[in-house]
């Protein structure tokens, strides 16, 4: 079935010790997103790819970079982490990046930082 | 200024009971309208899309009221299942999640 795929599921590292994260779509999908959510808050989009165009929100800490080497995946890439970072990461695509667009998330990757 | 505005509740509901909440949007411009349930610990999975005339899915109505600025969900016949949160981003090119309405249906 086509889908959007996150791994890992569960994803454990330490204070500072950079971590990928990464997102896989079989939608062929020309828009990728990635949302951090922390316990009983809004997801927080923090960047999106539109094609190999990237879009930053403007909140979004440098910490955070992203990569799309290709239209199928997408990575996170926390710099170093911090213990405020830790929650859920979701992933999202879209067609396109039009107002009526419907988005579709991944499963998470839930995030722990020790 | 919050782009959405929900009431996050918890709403307990009996099973079998009519519940409603609404979503208060700030961007005018706003063209497209969706109603997202998201589980707990799961990711958020689209519910239905909300049109101009109202839509209506099963158990399930949106309504939009543009001239107030808010969409609603209505749920009828409540089942135990539909215990979630409900998200409805605020739209312009990007999605802008409300903190979404909790929803407790109980037996």
């Amino acid at each position: 079935d086509a889908m959007v795929i996150q791994n890992p599921r569960y994803q454990v590292t330490q204070f500072g010790k950079p971590v990928t994260l990464s997102c896989s779509q079989t939608l062929n999908h020309n828009v990728m997103y990635w949302y951090q959510q922390k316990s009983s808050q809004a997801p927080k989009l923090l960047f999106h790819y539109y094609d190999k165009d990237f879009n930053n929100e403007a909140d979004t800490p440098d910490n955070f970079q992203s990569r799309r080497p290709n239209t199928s995946f997408c990575f996170l890439d926390i710099r170093s982490p911090g213990l405020g970072d830790a929650a859920m990461y979701l992933c999202a695509t879209s067609s396109g990046q039009g107002i009526r667009e419907t988005q579709y998330f991944g499963p998470g990757t839930r995030l722990l930082v020790l | 200024r919050k782009e959405v505005e929900q009431d996050p509740g918890p709403f307990n509901v009996p099973e079998g009971a009519t519940v409603a909440f609404n979503c208060t949007y700030s961007n005018s411009a706003s063209q497209s309208f969706f109603w997202y349930r998201q589980d707990c610990r799961k990711e958020p999975k689209l519910l239905m899309s909300v049109y101009s005339s109202g839509n209506e899915d099963g158990r399930f109505t949106a309504q939009l009221n543009r001239a107030s600025q808010y969409i609603s969900l209505l749920i009828r016949d409540s089942k135990l299942s539909d215990s979630a949160t409900y998200l409805c981003p605020n739209t312009g090119n990007q999605f802008y999640f409300g903190t979404g309405t909790s929803l407790t249906v109980i037996p």
